[in-house]
């Protein structure tokens, strides 16, 4: 079946540093990859949807200098987290449809656990 | 929030019994999902059900869809503590493949 990875699974950065995350879709293709976070024992917030060869549409309430979305290629997109606080503390998981093989359903990375100190 | 809500928050079952979680969500759709995340871990999809659709099967899981009431509900038969994990519906409200999650249902299945 199709593969998500994300880069790296775990990180601790201090205060003030910057944080860049990756998602790869491995055997296939994603126009578009989707970038959530998620506090503990909470449900997943989409943050924003990342666009190959356009700017990232990013939901409301998420600044968008903040949290960079660069969707470099076809099966590549970074979100980098600028200037983190311990407030950015979170669990970051990425997806990507499965719509570009005609499917609804969407493949998750395996997440990236940021703690900033 | 658009979010939709699920009950149980919690749910702890003894292996082999039936597991139910249920969701209610607040907009049309296009089609409900059902994804499952261990801990610490990314979302697994499970099963998906279009709006047109009532019932599904797969495997141990039945899923039904109401979109009168709003509603679907997830069913886990003869549970095993493997199928111990958080469960999320996702709402697909047709915004180019963008989903909604649900609150989650953490599902203990003990031995």
């Amino acid at each position: 079946g199709a593969v998500v990875s994300q880069h790296p699974s775990r990180v601790i950065c201090k205060s003030g540093t910057s944080v860049k995350i990756e998602c790869r879709s491995l055997d296939f293709q994603a126009t578009t990859m989707f970038w959530y976070r998620q506090f503990p024992k909470q449900s997943l917030m989409l943050m924003a949807t990342s666009n190959e060869g356009s700017k990232a549409t990013y939901e409301q309430g998420v600044e968008k200098d903040k949290f960079l979305i660069n969707h470099a290629s076809l099966t590549l997109s970074t979100l980098t987290v600028t200037s983190a606080h311990p407030e950015d503390s979170s669990f970051y998981i990425c997806s990507a449809p499965a719509g570009d093989r005609g499917r609804h359903e969407q493949y998750f990375g395996p997440g990236t656990r940021l703690t900033v100190t | 929030s658009q979010q939709g809500e699920e009950d149980p928050q919690a749910l702890s079952i003894q292996e082999g019994e039936n597991a139910t979680m249920n969701c209610s969500y607040k907009t049309s759709i296009n089609n409900l999902q059902w994804y499952r995340q261990n801990s610490g871990r990314g979302l697994v999809h499970l099963i998906l059900i279009r709006s047109n659709e009532r019932e599904k099967h797969s495997g141990r899981l039945r899923v039904t869809l109401d979109t009168s009431k709003k509603s679907s509900s997830l069913l886990i038969t003869a549970s095993r503590a493997a199928d111990t994990a958080s469960y999320f519906c996702a709402m697909d409200t047709g915004g180019g493949n963008k989903l909604t999650f649900g609150t989650g249902t953490q599902l203990k299945v003990e031995l």
